[in-house]
């Protein structure tokens, strides 16, 4: 079946812009991440969203990073007036509901700030 | 208590070698380690997971080894070859819920 897609998957802005990158979770799947990728560096969890409760927020590094999804499943992950140093790359994640399922993850959007 | 640390930052194997990747954490809530495999331009690719009711899982020509008590867990990947050339996470979570992640492993399998 179709993994987790993610669009665009290369997104070039200038500083000061807004970006909304999308996710697409796998059929099913209740549970999506978002983790952000720096060069050369691990996965920074983001936000995390689970069926009807309230989304985790904690990763959130600014108030103008927020993220929702709409019906329980696209999400859509929104940069307010970018910095440079929001240059990384945005990886999406879904897992199915119950203990221990594995995150399965998109090939991300690798964002450039000019 | 939250970290997880992973060691080596880089590893270069000879074809046919084994390579290990060692991960250590704090949080004893923790209940599941998955370890990914990554390739540039992709995103991370389940590789093997392990519970900590279980002190080794071996799929194929990769092993996790766990020690609970020492917090350890360790990626083994026997008769290592060039496509294996990647970079590899390990992790770690409670339940359903987000990942921690080690820094990351670049490893090089030469031919």
């Amino acid at each position: 079946g179709a993994g987790v897609s993610q669009s665009p998957s290369n997104k070039v802005t200038e500083k000061g812009k807004d970006v909304e990158l999308r996710c697409d979770p796998i059929s099913g799947h209740t549970a999506l991440y978002w983790y952000r990728q720096s060069l050369g560096q691990g996965l920074e969890f983001l936000i995390y969203f689970q069926g009807n409760s309230a989304p985790d927020k904690s990763g959130l590094p600014s108030d103008r990073f927020s993220a929702e999804r709409t019906g329980g499943s696209v999400s859509t992950l929104t940069i307010q007036r970018t910095q440079q140093e929001d240059s990384a790359v945005y990886l999406c994640a879904s897992s199915l509901e119950q203990s221990n399922q594995p995150q399965h993850f998109g090939d991300g959007t690798r964002l450039s700030i000019l | 208590q939250q970290q997880v640390k992973q060691s080596p930052q880089s590893l270069i194997v000879q074809k046919g070698g084994i390579s290990i990747i060692n991960c250590a954490y704090e949080n004893t809530a923790f209940d599941y380690f998955p370890w990914y495999q990554q390739f540039p331009g992709k995103g991370p690719a389940l590789l093997i997971a392990i519970r900590p009711d279980v002190s080794e899982k071996k799929e194929g020509r990769f092993t996790i080894s766990f020690n609970k008590s020492a917090k350890q867990f360790s990626l083994h990947i026997m008769d290592s070859q060039p496509g294996d050339s990647a970079t590899y996470f390990c992790a770690a979570s409670k339940g359903t819920y987000k990942y921690i992640f080690g820094t990351g492993t670049r490893l090089k399998v030469l031919a």
